[in-house]
């Protein structure tokens, strides 16, 4: 069975252009997590999706990003336009259930210059 | 809200036992999970401790005391590929998980 992937698995973009991270979960998984770690810190809960809709966003950190699950299959993080603090690892997990066990993918390293 | 708290670093030497530590705080406990990330990889599913006590896995244990609000890790007869960083995380009420900063635990010689 298929992990959770995620593309790309690196991206260096400049500061005020936009990027696009996406997510495929493991099949079957109605539950969709996006977590970020900046350098040095713990990784943070982003939002959750269950199938496409979107269960909680409060950690998103503005309105500079933006994510979607059309389908409930695939998801994407969208950040537009990219400042120097976005710089970190997206990280993307699902789970057949809430409080089941999360499988994560590899994560996308974001730096922004 | 949530608070979690992990020693920084650890060193441990091969064949040894260790033991990584975790306390928390928290409103609602629904349980406490236990990660592991290798340097550069997807952090990978170790346990899920809800009930007080010990589960042994293989050559990893994790314990839980609710009232406490602390956990540890255990792992034993270490081997080096066990060096990585040891992530305790709790899923708050209605909310998914809550990590911790985890613990880079470095296996020597």
């Amino acid at each position: 069975e298929a992990g959770v992937t995620q593309f790309p698995s690196h991206s260096v973009i400049e500061k005020g252009q936009t990027v696009t991270l996406r997510c495929d979960p493991i099949s079957g998984h109605d539950n969709l997590y996006w977590y970020r770690r900046v350098m040095g810190k713990e990784i943070k809960f982003l939002l959750h999706f269950v199938k496409e809709s979107k269960q909680d966003e409060s950690g998103m950190p503005n309105n500079r990003f933006l994510a979607e699950r059309t389908g409930g299959t695939y998801s994407t993080l969208k950040v537009q336009p990219a400042e120097l603090e976005d710089s970190g690892v997206y990280f993307c997990a699902s789970s057949q259930a809430e409080l089941y066990e999360q499988y994560f993918g590899p994560g996308t390293r974001l730096t922004v210059t | 809200g949530q608070n979690i708290d992990q020693p920084t670093e650890m060193t441990a030497t091969e064949g040894a036992i260790v033991q990584i530590n975790c306390t928390y705080q928290t409103s609602g406990f629904n349980g406490l999970f236990w990660y592991q990330q290798h340097a550069g990889e997807a952090p990978t599913f170790l346990s899920y401790n809800v009930l007080d006590g010990l589960e042994e896995k293989g050559r990893f244990s994790s314990f839980l005391s609710r009232s406490k609000g602390y956990s540890y890790l255990l792992l034993k007869e270490l081997q080096m590929k066990d060096s990585a960083s040891y992530l305790c995380a709790l899923p708050p009420p209605n909310t998914p998980l809550v990590f911790g900063k985890g613990t880079r635990l470095s296996v020597i010689a």
